[in-house]
Order: structure tokens, then sequence, then C-alpha cells
């Protein structure tokens, strides 16, 4: 079945480093990708989306392309912030249905 | 825009005791689900519905009910709690089409003593 490995923290960076969160997924067709972001103590939203293969998502400095041939969605941001802190989950529809699959979540902590 | 509200936000519950968990929302999504977030596990899908009278068991369904009697509302049922059914529970919603974003409630907190 369709399913999505996302690297594990948590993660530590300082301020203005450099991030990448991996993630690829197993699915049957192309399903648009998204990436969801939960915030200490609230639920998750969504943060970008990509519909087909070689799209870029992107939304507040973050960039995730859609990478058919390797079948992946890793996620980017060129300088954290401490705002950044958060839990980061990769997510993908099921095959022909409503439901999103996850991945385990990747905790990010950012540090003045 | 309220979008999709849950209550209660906390609940410390007994083994054996039964509640609801309420969800509604206001955005006339077809689709709305019940997931529950433990540590390393991700979110595991317990319940969902496409639609009102329409409802489906996801991945870990065991000990919740769900029914969904209108399209705004889709309250989960814990009928006998026990310790493992601690976690954190989101409602989420939708539209009907698929690769949609699904928008999430603010979480309810359940810990089951």
């Amino acid at each position: 079945g369709d399913s999505v490995t996302q690297m594990e923290g948590p993660v530590t960076l300082s301020e203005e480093a450099f991030l990448t969160i991996n993630c690829t997924y197993t699915a049957t067709g192309y399903p648009s990708l998204f990436w969801y972001v939960q915030y200490p103590g609230e639920g998750l939203q969504l943060l970008l989306k990509a519909t087909k293969a070689d799209d870029k998502g992107s939304n507040k400095g973050f960039e995730a392309t859609y990478r058919k041939e390797t079948t992946s969605f890793h996620l980017e941001k060129g300088s954290v912030q401490v705002s950044d802190s958060a839990v980061y989950f990769c997510a993908l529809p099921g095959a022909g249905s409503y439901q999103l699959t996850f991945g385990k979540g990747t905790k990010l902590s950012v540090i003045p | 825009n309220a979008g999709v509200t849950q209550t209660p936000k906390f609940q410390v519950l007994k083994t054996g005791q039964s509640m609801t968990l309420q969800c509604a929302q206001d955005m006339n999504h077809e689709y709305m689900s019940w997931y529950r977030q433990d540590p390393g596990m991700g979110l595991r899908l317990i319940h969902y519905s496409v639609g009102a009278g329409i409802t489906d068991q996801g991945e870990v369904p065991n000990g919740y009910n769900v029914s969904r009697s209108t399209t705004e509302d889709f309250p989960l049922r814990l009928l006998s709690a026990a310790p493992s059914q601690t976690s954190v529970y989101f409602c989420a919603s939708s539209y009907s089409q698929m690769n949609t974003e699904a928008f999430f409630g603010q979480g309810t907190r359940l810990t089951v003593v």
C-alpha cells in the first residue's frame, strides 16, 4: 500500500542554518504530496503541496520538489528561524481515497 | 470563519468511563476524519466519513464509534476508556475531491488513568 518514510528527529539547528528534512514515498500513480506543520499545542496545518511530478511547492521560505524518479519530496529552507520550531509531517493521499497517510513526523528545534 | 472546532481541549478519564469528543466544521466539507497522534507513531486514522450517514473504519478503529448525522458534525465516542487510548486526537475535514488539503482542529489531549 501507499506509504511515507520520513527522516526522524529530533533535529536541532542554530538560527539561520540550512534545513533539509527527507521524505520518500511509495504510491500507486502520482498523487499530490503535502508537507504539514504542527506548532506547539496546535493542530496540523498545510505548509505546502505539489500536485504533479517536478512541481515545486513553496511557502514561508520552505520549498519541496516532487521528484518522481527518486520518489522523494524533501523539505528545505535556506535559513531557519526560532519561529520554525515545530513538528513537520510529510503526507500523501491513499490510492483512490481521501485519506491521508502521514510520515511519523520530524521535530525541529531552532536555537538562537 | 471557525474552520474545524474540537471540544474539549483536555480531558482526563478513568478506565472504563465513556465519553464523546466533539468535532464540528463550518466549511461544508463532505469528508471528515479522526486521527490519533502518539509519540513516534505519527498520525493514525481511526474512522472517517465521506458524507452524512456514511462512515467507515480506518487503521485503528477498535474501542471507538462514530456517526455522521449532519455534514457539520462528526463526534468520536470512546465506549469504555482504556489507558492505551491516552493520546492526542485530531479531527480533520476536506472537500470531497481527492488530493485536496485537509483542515485540522486544535486537538483533544486525552489521558486515561
